[in-house]
């Protein structure tokens, strides 16, 4: 049973590029968050999704950034115009849902703005 | 989200039993504990979690005061490998984790 995937590892984009991160969750799971964490700083939560609805953006900028978790397919976080403070990893987990939040971690994206 | 508060860093001798105390004073009774750790640069892992009552697996054990106030992660006998950050998390089941600072633990040889 495949673990979270994340793809791509590293990303390389320059200021004004857009940034399309993908997050294919464990097999069975069908709630997906996402995280960000700057260097040195700790783990801050951006969104939550479930298949076709987005349960909790709380924690997403409110501009440049948005993410999917479509009826098919891996969810999607995208960042459009990156500036270089975007430059951080980016993790995604998944988890069964409602009743269980012991979530699994991906490897996580580390995208880097030039 | 029950807030918790945890040492900032804590040291252990390599093959000594690692206790990592995290408070939680102000959990409600719907309210799991709920640890991860993060290794350097890789994605967070779960450990363990737990409500009321003791727990162990594979991992780690997981002492919760009956009061419910306070827990301790316990590894039982530390590898170098162990080095990571710890995170102690109080939180309804169905919410997303919120991280704190976290503890930072150094396996010493």
């Amino acid at each position: 049973n495949a673990g979270v995937m994340q793809n791509p590892r590293h990303l390389v984009r320059r200021r004004g590029q857009e940034a399309r991160l993908r997050c294919s969750p464990m097999k069975g799971h069908s709630h997906v968050y996402w995280y960000r964490q700057l260097p040195e700083e700790g783990l801050k939560f951006m969104v939550y999704l479930q298949k076709e609805n987005i349960i909790d953006e709380s924690g997403m900028p409110k501009e440049r950034f948005s993410a999917e978790f479509p009826k098919e397919g891996p969810s999607i976080l995208r960042i459009q115009q990156v500036v270089r403070g975007d430059s951080a990893a980016y993790f995604c987990a998944s988890s069964v849902g409602t009743g269980s939040f012991t979530a699994f971690f991906g490897q996580g994206t580390r995208l880097t703005v030039v | 989200d029950a807030k918790t508060t945890q040492p900032t860093s804590m040291d252990c001798a390599e093959g000594r039993a690692a206790n990592l105390p995290c408070n939680h004073s102000t959990i409600s009774g719907n309210e799991y504990v709920y640890w991860y750790r993060q290794i350097h640069s890789q994605g967070p892992q779960y450990i363990i979690h737990g409500l009321k009552n003791n727990e162990t697996n594979e991992m780690a054990s997981l002492i919760i005061t009956e009061d419910r106030k306070s827990s301790t992660l316990i590894l039982p006998h530390a590898t170098l490998r162990d080095t990571a950050v710890y995170y102690c998390i109080a939180q309804n089941r169905d919410d997303k984790i919120i991280f704190g600072k976290g503890t930072r633990l150094h396996i010493l040889p």
